[in-house]
């Protein structure tokens, strides 16, 4: 069976402070790749979505980015972090064909000092 | 233009009676719904979709969804509510064009007893 994990599960940063939240999927190849932004406990954003290896799409322009450096790990960075960018970050795969729904990880609880 | 909407922010309901939380849905094509249910500080579970056929879906938990093509709507149903099924609830469908979903903001469950 597939496994998706994400870590830290939290993390408290100072502004301006670089940022690396490391998303796996474990059980399944190819799949696509998502990061999302949760604020409030309420809606979901899309950040970033991938459908292979090197192959990012932004769906929001900010002051984070992603990278897939091998076919299961999805990457969410940020160089210098805002106050702004705190929240619950989601990271979810889907298979590459067939069947559309995603699954999610546990979360990563962000909050900017 | 697709979207998604979960017209209700709060729904309450005592144990033991049924449950509907609600969704309508606007697309060009052939919609593909999904429900998910999201527990406090925790990821997004799956809970059932609609891709075609009958259009009554179960899910996990005793859950069931009623996909109504005329009303454009594919309601979240329970029989008999539990206080442990508080929680929030997200109803999706997939864009036309591709593989990405479109979310609703989210509905929240309480289930008093």
């Amino acid at each position: 069976s597939q496994t998706i994990h994400q870590w830290p599960a939290t993390l408290v940063q100072p502004v301006g402070s670089p940022l690396s939240l490391e998303c796996t999927v474990e059980g399944t190849s190819n799949p696509n790749l998502y990061w999302y932004r949760q604020a409030a406990g309420r809606g979901l954003q899309l950040l970033f979505y991938s459908v292979g290896i090197g192959q990012i799409s932004s769906e929001v322009p900010q002051n984070l980015s992603a990278s897939r450096p091998q076919d299961r790990q999805f990457i969410l960075s940020s160089k210098k972090l805002l106050l702004s960018d705190s929240g619950f970050y989601l990271c979810a795969w889907s298979p590459a064909t067939g069947h559309y729904e995603q699954y999610f990880g546990p979360g990563t609880r962000l909050t900017v000092t | 233009a697709q979207s998604v909407a979960q017209p209700e922010d709060q729904v309450n309901v005592a144990e033991g009676n049924p449950l509907t939380v609600k969704c309508t849905y606007s697309v060009s094509g052939n919609p593909y719904l999904f429900w998910y249910v999201q527990y406090p500080n925790r990821g997004l579970q799956f809970l059932l979709k609609y891709i075609t056929g009958d259009n009554l879906v179960k899910g996990s938990y005793g859950f069931e969804a009623e996909f109504n093509k005329s009303q454009t709507s594919f309601h979240l149903k329970k029989p008999s509510a539990l206080v442990s099924d508080s929680a929030l609830y997200f109803c999706a469908v997939k864009r036309d064009s591709n593989y990405q979903l479109i979310w609703g903001a989210g509905t929240k469950l309480i289930i008093k007893p």
